[in-house]
């Protein structure tokens, strides 16, 4: 089955770190760019970070810039996301995408929620 | 960069057909054909329901649309089923690698 799972997703202190990621399985990981994207409670879709299928270019919002880190592993068909100095802004259910050569999310994981507390 | 903007909610009876609109700027919606909308359900991953601004995903009911002129794209339910209750997102290539998003739009089937 053709599939995204995202996994690494907790409780943590304002201040703290967390690693995200994300596991792909029925395709062919190495052949996409793949994306973060997050939703807060109530709020809408935010994109967060990108990474080329090779993994040679990276991209992120300016709200996590310098914060956070993308990076994938092929061999192991996996991304991930590193977060830190987290804030309360950052609580948010993160998604991992597969992008598509002309610019769509063909597909998602279900999803792995941050929450961002003392 | 602002996000996309699209109305916070629509509504329409079973049966009706309801439009969603996403506007944008020469810069992302109105310069290149790489609109896609998204639908999600309440405690779900969102759903592709159409890409490069009209082509729909197999799987997809035709009943679901999607077209674009100038700055303005637009989603096109036809034949609204109560199924069809959930936020919906625009999302455009905006150039340079870069993608912008919509705000979302709450879609209420009466």
């Amino acid at each position: 089955e053709v599939q995204l799972v995202e996994s690494g997703g907790g409780l943590v202190q304002p201040g703290g770190s967390l690693r995200l990621s994300c596991a792909g399985s029925g395709f062919t990981f190495t052949n996409y760019a793949m994306h973060w994207v997050r939703q807060a409670p109530g709020k809408g879709l935010e994109y967060v970070s990108a990474i080329s299928s090779s993994g040679g270019s990276t991209y992120y919002a300016n709200s996590v810039k310098g914060r956070f880190t993308i990076s994938r592993d092929n061999s192991k068909n996996t991304l991930y996301l590193q977060m830190g100095s987290l804030r309360a802004e950052d609580m948010a259910v993160y998604y991992c995408a597969r992008l598509r050569g002309n610019w769509y999310f063909d597909l998602w994981g279900r999803g792995t929620l941050v929450t961002v507390s003392s | 960069q602002s996000a996309l903007t699209q109305p916070p909610s629509a509504s329409g009876s079973p049966g009706q057909s309801v439009t969603i609109s996403c506007t944008g700027t020469s810069s992302d919606v109105g310069g290149y054909n790489y609109v896609s909308w998204y639908q999600q359900h309440p405690g779900k991953a969102p759903k592709l329901m159409i890409y490069e601004v009209s082509k729909r995903p197999s799987g997809v009911p035709d009943r679901f649309s999607g077209s674009k002129s100038g700055n303005t794209a637009s989603l096109t339910v036809s034949g609204l089923q109560a199924e069809d209750e959930a936020d919906y997102y625009c999302i455009s290539y905006t150039g340079s690698n870069n993608l912008i998003f919509g705000g979302g739009t709450k879609l209420t089937v009466l």
